[in-house]
């Protein structure tokens, strides 16, 4: 199983709305990444989990908070969100030297 | 720092034609290199890698050869097919750390 698992697919929320992002892997990787994709862009890295500690946090508005409550699950809360934040939001995992990450479908999140 | 290039799209071709979508890189050290897809509505997975020089990584019929004397890892295609149609990302993984870095893509359209 190479699956990497996102939820929702869709959503939309208001900017005073709370709510969350689920990504989910069984295959034992024990590295878990958030990345945002504007349109035409490459995945922009936001947070890096490595055996569920962050290990990278690229400067993201305090409006983003990820969570990993285990070595299969990485959520990212969101509250407060701008327009602006509308986006693709992929999670990925990886593991070992080869570093080759495995990407979940995505969800495209609409703030109005 | 770590950086990658590659050519700006999109890139029209008919059904059959050759492909190639070049791609440098700058870099210290020996990074992994690698070419990602992505779909329409899907999010990036792995096409091909390389991590070492003069090493050549292959799949569905593309291929791109690690050239550390010219820092590049060109993607070609003998014969596209319209299934081919996507954005194909080049990246690089330094040998540090868990960032990877990604060029700005390449759309390509091919056409029956």
């Amino acid at each position: 199983d190479t699956e990497v698992t996102q939820t929702p697919k869709h959503l939309v929320m208001g900017m005073t709305n709370k709510k969350s992002l689920k990504c989910e892997q069984h295959m034992g990787h024990r590295a878990m990444y958030w990345y945002k994709q504007k349109a035409k862009k490459p995945p922009e890295l936001m947070f890096v989990y490595s055996y569920e500690k962050l290990s990278i946090n690229e400067s993201v508005p305090s409006r983003f908070s990820p969570e990993c409550p285990n070595s299969s699950l990485l959520n990212l809360h969101l509250h407060a969100l701008q327009p602006e934040d509308s986006a693709l939001y992929l999670c990925a995992s990886s593991q070992g030297a080869e570093w080759i990450q495995y990407f979940g479908a995505g969800t495209r999140l609409s703030v109005l | 720092g770590d950086s990658v290039t590659q050519m700006e799209g999109p890139v029209t071709l008919s059904e059959e034609a050759f492909l190639t979508i070049n791609c440098t890189y700058t870099a210290t050290g020996y990074p992994s290199l690698f070419w990602y897809v992505q779909y329409p509505g899907e999010g990036l997975q792995l096409l091909l890698k390389a991590t070492k020089a003069d090493d050549k990584g292959s799949n569905k019929g593309f291929e791109a050869t690690y050239r550390k004397e010219t820092t590049s890892f060109h993607l070609e295609k003998g014969s596209v097919q319209v299934s081919d149609s996507a954005v194909y990302f080049c990246a690089l993984k330094d040998t540090g750390g868990f960032k990877t870095i990604f060029g700005a893509g390449t759309r390509l359209f091919v056409k029956a």
